[in-house]
């Protein structure tokens, strides 16, 4: 079975960082692309990055690009996003996702970590 | 980048009622389109993926269609339990993006 469980979420200063986690397992990790995605409080999906197979490949939204870095050990079936300057509007739950093996959508989702950007 | 809207925003429907909810994207998108479902506290379900090909384990009466810029979902026959929030998603090119949601909420 697939599973996937993010951790390491919480509340940060504006301005400061966090580092979200995802290990994965039930499946082969070196072989899929992952995804994180993001949904603020009473608003919509989001996405905000995501990472290839072999690490090589990394795409992020506009928003987020040059604060905030995906990252993968393919060894240790795990799935990382530093996230640095972080703002208020980046208050939301977090999301990993595993694609599909043909890589063309999120098909196994994880239950998700909230970060909250207060002072 | 490509938006998604989609519509209505809020549906109330009944149980048995036959719901159809359309996603337009601002352009051609191909076939490159998926629906999730998504309840309160929850992770997103995917639905349909391809605009047209039904997960495996999601039941029949969910069904997608189009392709290019117009697509809907259907439910042929509204079950208690399918009144969630629903979301289209366009991988066709990025920056991915999603629909606004539509939920769907007993009338």
């Amino acid at each position: 079975e697939v599973q996937l469980v993010e951790s390491g979420g919480g509340l940060v200063q504006p301005g400061g960082s966090l580092r979200l986690s995802c290990a994965a397992s039930g499946f082969t990790f070196s072989s899929y692309w992952m995804s994180w995605v993001r949904q603020a409080p009473g608003k919509g999906l989001e996405w905000v990055a995501n990472i290839k197979p072999d690490g090589s490949v990394k795409k992020y939204v506009e928003f987020v690009e040059g604060r905030f870095t995906s990252s993968r050990d393919n060894a240790k079936n795990s799935l990382s996003l530093q996230m640095n300057s972080l703002r208020d509007e980046d208050t939301a739950v977090y999301f990993c996702a595993r694609y599909d093996s043909g890589s063309q959508y999120p098909q196994h989702w994880g239950r998700g970590v909230l970060v909250t950007v207060s002072s | 980048d490509i938006q998604m809207t989609q519509s209505p925003s809020t549906l109330s429907a009944s149980v048995g009622d036959r719901v159809t909810i359309t996603c337009r994207a601002s352009q051609s998108i191909s076939s490159r389109l998926a629906w999730y479902q998504q309840k309160p506290g929850k992770a997103p379900k995917i639905l349909i993926y391809k605009a047209s090909s039904l997960e495996s384990g999601v039941p029949s009466r969910f069904s997608g269609s189009g392709s290019g810029t117009e697509f809907t979902l259907t439910i042929s026959s509204l079950q208690p339990d399918d009144f969630a929030t629903y979301y289209c998603h366009q991988h066709y090119s990025y920056p991915l993006t999603f629909g606004g949601g539509t939920k769907v909420e007993i009338k």
